[in-house]
């Protein structure tokens, strides 16, 4: 089993559309939860950080489920500029980070 | 500020010759990063330094030496470079685990 493993997506929705990803990670001791968002060929940037009693930033809202071991991405009302590949990270032990391989989406007019 | 730098963007190497890249960050982070992401995954971490002076592995060190130079600077060195080392290379920075990491803007590499 991998570490950290994210929806395969690719996920296709047209604008307004609500989407949702899920990532599990295998080791029960993590701490530290981020979704990161990165655009074709660019870095990865911080969406959002995870917290234990789930938490919401404008159309986005994460969550976490320690019992069932993942986290979970909600978008609301998508945006054509919210296009990019989302991943996950959770942290192995202090600063070993584990990354998903990434859910791209698509969000069409 | 500038953030997070890595130089070169980008380089190609023939198998079998080293470089060194190069990555600075002016935010005092105490927490510093080298990940490679390859076509279709995730990044994976490389080598990882919690604080001036210290290192550690992460999940594919193999190939690779890493050097924290001082607060700031923390660099990746391949001595003898393979095309299974051909990927982007991200650095990064954190104030500690529990925060956000800032990335470079990567340097694309490839080995011949």
């Amino acid at each position: 089993r991998k570490e950290v493993e994210q929806d395969p997506g690719p996920f296709n929705v047209p604008e307004g559309a609500t989407v949702a990803f899920n990532c599990t990670y295998s080791n029960s001791a993590s701490q530290s939860f981020f979704w990161y968002r990165q655009d074709c060929r660019k870095e990865p940037k911080l969406l959002m950080s995870v917290y234990s009693s789930g938490n919401e930033d404008g159309r986005f809202t994460a969550q976490l489920n320690r019992a069932s071991q993942y986290i979970s991405l909600l978008i609301r009302d998508s945006k054509l500029s919210d296009s990019a590949t989302y991943l996950c990270v959770v942290n192995m032990r202090g600063l070993d980070m584990r990354f998903g391989a990434g859910t791209r989406l698509t969000v069409k007019p | 500020n500038a953030g997070v730098t890595q130089t070169p963007k980008f380089q190609v190497l023939k198998t079998g010759q080293s470089m060194t890249l190069q990555c600075a960050q002016d935010m005092n982070h105490n927490s510093m990063y080298w990940y490679r992401q390859d076509p279709g995954m995730g990044l994976r971490l490389i080598y990882y330094s919690a604080s001036e002076g210290t290192t550690d592995k992460g999940e594919v060190p193999n190939g690779y030496n890493v050097s924290r130079l001082n607060k700031r600077e923390f660099s990746l060195r391949l001595e003898s470079a393979a095309p299974s080392q051909t990927s982007v290379y991200f650095c990064a920075s954190s104030p500690d685990p529990y925060n956000e990491q800032f990335f470079g803007p990567g340097t694309r590499l490839t080995v011949l």
